[in-house]
Formats: structure tokens, sequence, C-alpha cells
């Protein structure tokens, strides 16, 4: 089946604009994850949902950042405030359940770009 | 909470040649340890992985090896091919309510024809 899309796929911005990050899972993973990989860097964790428990935001670098899942599905990734710190791609991935090191599947990304 | 350390941060070898990265981690409750390839301007993709109730995995020409005690991890890959070129990152996963995934900083492998 289809694995996990992305949208969009770059995004520009001008510094102090909200943006909004898209993220399909793979149909039935019930767990979903955001990272954030800044240039030649590895990948920072920021947030995860599982089914209908309680996000772990711990990963969050601030306030400007939130993220929801409706419906136990789709995500969205929410920058307000935008700053020239966020430029990265953010990556999204899902598994099947979480807590049994169930393999995690990484979308492509959106590259986000604050002027 | 988890720390990941990973070297090096870039190797170059021969083709036909091995190459080995490396990586330490803090808490000892990890259990799961995945490595992830991710290539030029691509997704990551999950090439291996190994849990604490073995010591070494192979698949093909990649092998990882665990060490509990010592809180070590390696990656291992025999007869590099230039398709083997790409960003290595390990990770371990600590449970607490959720497989959060802490990553290593990555190592860029080339390989030199």
């Amino acid at each position: 089946g289809a694995g996990v899309s992305q949208s969009p796929s770059n995004k520009v911005t001008e510094k102090g604009k909200d943006v909004e990050l898209r993220c399909d899972p793979i149909s039935g993973h019930t767990a979903l994850y955001w990272y954030r990989q800044s240039l030649g860097q590895g990948l920072e964790f920021l947030i995860y949902f599982q089914g209908n428990s309680a996000p772990d935001k711990s990963g969050l670098p601030s306030d400007r950042f939130s993220a929801e899942r409706t419906g136990g599905s789709v995500s969205t990734l929410t920058i307000q405030r935008t700053q020239q710190e966020d430029s990265a791609v953010y990556l999204c991935a899902s598994s099947e359940m979480a807590g049994f090191f169930r393999d995690q599947y990484f979308g492509p990304g959106t590259r986000l770009l604050v002027l | 909470g988890e720390n990941v350390e990973q070297h090096p941060s870039t190797l170059s070898v021969q083709e036909g040649d091995s190459a080995v990265i490396k990586c330490t981690y803090s808490d000892s409750a990890s259990n799961y340890f995945p490595w992830y390839k991710q290539e030029l301007g691509k997704r990551p993709q999950l090439i291996i992985d190994i849990r604490s109730n073995v010591g070494e995995k192979k698949d093909q020409r990649i092998a990882v090896t665990l060490n509990k005690t010592a809180k070590h991890f390696s990656l291992h890959i025999t007869e590099t091919q230039p398709e083997d070129s790409a960003v290595y990152f390990c990770a371990a996963s600590i449970i607490q309510g959720a497989q959060k995934l802490v990553f290593g900083q990555g190592t860029r492998l080339t390989i030199n024809p």
C-alpha cells in the first residue's frame, strides 16, 4: 500500500508567519511521530501520538510548536510565529503499534525555510 | 534522559572494504537499537535492528552487534559497494509510555570506487 505522505514537500515562509505541516500515516498504523532534522544533523524527536492516548509532547522545542491528530489518522504540526532557527526538514513516521518495537516508516519530509 | 553518541561523523572507505560505525547510549533501560540509512534528499529507511536479548544480528552484508554491559552497539558493512554511500543513523529506544527513538548524529559514509 501507500507509504507515509507529507505535504507540502517544500515551504518557504517569512519570519513571524504561522505554518501547518501535514502527515498522512500508513493506513492502519496507530502510532505517529514527528521529528525535525536540521541541515547535516540527526533526527530530533518532537512529538508522538498513539491511538487515543495523550500525546508525548516532551520533544517540542517551544510553545510555538503544537500538533494534533484527528480521527487517529492525519496529523498536523503547527509552528506559530516562525523563526529562522525553525528552518529544517520536518519528518513524520508511523508504526503499527508502539511499545513493541515496531518499525517506524518515515515520510519524505517537509523542507521548511524561514526567511 | 537518553543520550546517543555516534562515531565517526564521516567515514570514507575503498569499495570492497569493510565499514564500521559505532554508537554508545546512556540509558541502561534501552532495549531496541535500529539503524537507518538516509540517501541524499531521501527519507531515512530502516536497514537493520537489534533487540537486547541478542548480541549480534546479520543480514547479508550488514551486521549489528550489541554490548549491553558497555552500552554500545555497532554497524558493520562488509564488501562495501558505491550504493552503500549514504548517511547512517543509529538510534536507541526508551520506554516512557511510548517508543521514542533517540538518534545519533549520523555518519556520512562514502565508498570510493
